[in-house]
């Protein structure tokens, strides 16, 4: 597609359930960013790729939290072991260039995550 | 520790009116800075990008500038519209590490 796709769109599970959050980012794109997003906030920083390598994960809440990009194009978010407090919209983001300056980010609808 | 602070939390304006975002933020190194509108529901839009050298650029009724020295940025809507009610996010970029702030949600009334 011509954009960055998420999937699923939303998922509700049960809390100690691990959940999987897909990134298909546009082609060709370098970069690849996960955010979450709570009700009424600005996105949250969680990790972010060059290509296949994961370049910082600090803004990962814990270690339930983990993410892969194993060939460079889709990425997957995996929460383990569920907790209510993990509900929000968690937002995947690309970039072509791996440079600094100039480059536009393209953000995905996002992956509404509620735990109950 | 980058951080991004907005200002005000949420607005409310009559429509035709005009007003201004203010961001301020501890970016290091500074890359760029961004203003996004978000719509409920939405994933951000991007509407001006401004590096270290610029001070102003307008997107249409959008107006953002930018002081290095102070570390302000903000974004001036002209002649509010309804449409423009959304939540305006301010994001540093230091390399490839975005930093947002809190946002600002303006609602604009008939």
């Amino acid at each position: 597609g011509a954009g960055v796709s998420q999937s699923p769109r939303y998922k509700v599970t049960k809390r100690g359930q691990d959940v999987a959050l897909r990134c298909d980012p546009i082609s060709g794109h370098v970069s690849l960013y996960w955010y979450r997003q709570a009700l009424g906030q600005g996105p949250e920083f969680l990790t972010y790729f060059n290509y296949e390598a994961q370049q910082d994960k600090s803004g990962l809440p814990n270690d339930r939290f983990s993410a892969e990009r194993p060939e460079g194009s889709i990425s997957t978010l995996t929460i383990q072991r569920t907790e209510q407090r993990d509900s929000a919209m968690y937002r995947c983001a690309s970039s072509l260039g791996q440079a600094h300056s100039g480059n536009t980010i393209y953000f995905g609808e996002g992956s509404w995550l509620t735990v109950v | 520790k980058n951080q991004v602070e907005q200002s005000p939390q949420s607005l409310i304006i009559l429509e035709g009116k005009n007003c201004t975002l203010q961001c301020n933020y501890t970016v290091s190194p500074f890359s760029n800075l961004r203003w996004y509108k978000q719509d409920t529901g939405r994933g951000p839009v991007s509407l001006t990008i401004m590096t270290f050298s610029e001070n102003t650029k307008s997107n249409g009724r959008y107006t953002a500038t930018l002081d290095a020295d102070t570390k302000q940025s903000s974004l001036h809507i002209t002649a509010s519209q309804l449409s423009d009610s959304a939540s305006y996010i301010c994001v540093g970029r230091a390399g490839n590490m975005l930093t947002f702030g809190g946002g600002t949600r303006l609602m604009v009334k008939p």
